[in-house]
């Protein structure tokens, strides 16, 4: 079953903006990954936060992690047109502790050059 | 390292028939595989969690009869879609998990299947 939520569903900008994507959950949790699909293509995986940090940063990525409101964003910053993909969060863990991961619906990003 | 390949990348099948789709962890021992299905502009909904030697654990909602998952070897798994009908096209992708990191999963790059 999909357990996140992601807002927006869409989302453009101008290359050089920011774009901020957000994800919600329903369980509890060990991680949640943030995960970039280009379109028809396989996923490649962009970062992990465990559920005791709360934020983390990967190059022009930051992610942040509210466990209390079963809640983690992803910004871009300065954009560029190559990051147009698909981006999904994944939540793995919890208390059946397998490693599989719950994706969630995730967020169409267009990058306009 | 940490390399998952799929075979075949795309397949069009008729109607009736089965296909095979392998998912291969080349670089490193997966003990357990996840299968994973993706509607057109829709998320991945996981179709079951597929461990060597043992039989596969199915999502509810999932026909086990209709996808039948191996996981002969420690690299290998394979789903095989039994009497194909046009509402199984999809795009499968699979992902392998390294020994005792279940944290960290390799997505292999998808496979089209298109049912004719």
């Amino acid at each position: 079953s999909q357990q996140g939520e992601e807002d927006p569903q869409a989302l453009s900008i101008q290359e050089g903006e920011n774009a901020t994507m957000n994800c919600s959950y329903k369980t509890s949790i060990n991680n949640l990954q943030w995960y970039r699909q280009n379109s028809g293509r396989g996923l490649v995986h962009l970062i992990l936060i465990r559920s005791n940090e709360r934020e983390k940063h990967s190059g022009r990525l930051r992610v942040t992690l509210d466990t209390s409101k079963k809640s983690s964003s992803l910004l871009i910053t300065a954009s560029r047109a190559a990051d147009t993909a698909s981006y999904f969060c994944a939540t793995q863990g919890g208390s059946s502790n397998t490693g599989k991961l719950i994706f969630g619906q995730g967020t169409t990003l267009q990058v306009k050059p | 390292g940490a390399v998952v390949s799929q075979h075949p990348s795309r397949v069009i099948c008729k109607s009736g028939t089965s296909v095979k789709i392998e998912c291969r962890s080349l670089d490193f021992q997966a003990t357990t595989m996840f299968w994973y299905r993706q509607f057109p502009k829709k998320s991945l909904m996981l179709m079951a969690t597929s461990n060597e030697g043992s039989k596969a654990t199915y999502e509810q909602g999932v026909e086990k009869d209709k996808f039948l998952i191996n996981h002969a070897s420690l690299t290998l798994s394979t789903l095989t879609v039994t009497s194909a009908h046009p509402e199984d096209s999809s795009f499968y992708i699979c992902s392998a998990e390294t020994s005792g990191r279940s944290y960290e999963q390799y997505f292999g790059p998808g496979t089209r299947l298109t049912v004719t």
